[in-house]
């Protein structure tokens, strides 16, 4: 059991839906990410939030848009995706200090058709 | 962050040791040396960081040569579950609220029954 819950952990959505990913931890964590990661291939880092605060955005395509509503939470809203963004998703959490190691989720796996 | 080196994939018997190397000679005095691993399907999950002392915890130990070029996680009695692909990440302090971890192709352990 991971203390990062990532929902739905499966999902399917046609190029013109809107859906969102959703992560959550209860660990008091202040800093969270959102990693893709392709099939065989080591995750690649999208967003950093850090104290709700968006901080880092790796050139990420604006049809990912992330949100940080509050310290717990952080959700990825998808909008008019191409088939090569089909992906493992993960959302990761850390205390907020340089140095301290992310806690990971199991990942949403996004197929898009 | 100091770049690192992995061999591709390593295998070990069921009950032997997995010592697994990792290459950093370009690594800086303030750089930590971190490892992850990640098994099929799950998300990353952190086994043990150290700067330049030995160090030890339920899952692994981490042995960082005098010079701090190189390291070496070694697995003391490798299972089934072992099996996963093991990233060796160098970290550097930033003064930051988050911690951006780039990763790497790491190794990808197989633990033979």
């Amino acid at each position: 059991d991971t203390e990062v819950t990532q929902t739905p952990k499966h999902l399917v959505m046609g190029m013109t839906n809107k859906k969102s990913l959703k992560c959550e931890q209860h660990m008091g964590h202040r800093a969270m990410y959102w990693y893709k990661q392709k099939a065989k291939k080591p995750p690649e880092l999208m967003f950093v939030y850090s104290y709700e605060k968006l901080s880092i955005n790796e050139s990420v395509p604006s049809r990912f848009s992330p949100e940080c509503p509050n310290s717990s939470l952080l959700n990825l809203h998808l909008h008019a995706l191409q088939p090569e963004d089909s992906a493992l998703y993960l959302c990761a959490s850390s205390q907020g200090q340089t140095y301290q190691p992310q806690h990971f989720g199991d990942g949403t796996r996004l197929s898009i058709l | 962050d100091a770049k690192t080196t992995q061999p591709t994939s390593m295998d070990c018997a069921e009950g032997r040791a997995a010592n697994l190397p990792c290459n950093h000679s370009t690594i800086s005095g303030n750089e930590y040396v971190y490892w992850y691993r990640q098994i099929h399907s799950q998300g990353p999950q952190y086994i043990i960081h150290g700067l330049k002392n030995n160090e030890t915890n339920e899952m692994a130990s981490l042995i960082i040569t005098e010079d701090r070029k190189s390291s070496t996680l070694i697995l003391p009695h490798a299972t089934l579950r072992d099996t996963a692909v093991y990233y060796c990440i160098v970290r550097a302090r930033e003064g930051t609220s988050y911690d951006k971890v780039i990763f790497g192709p790491g190794t990808s352990l197989s633990v033979i029954p």
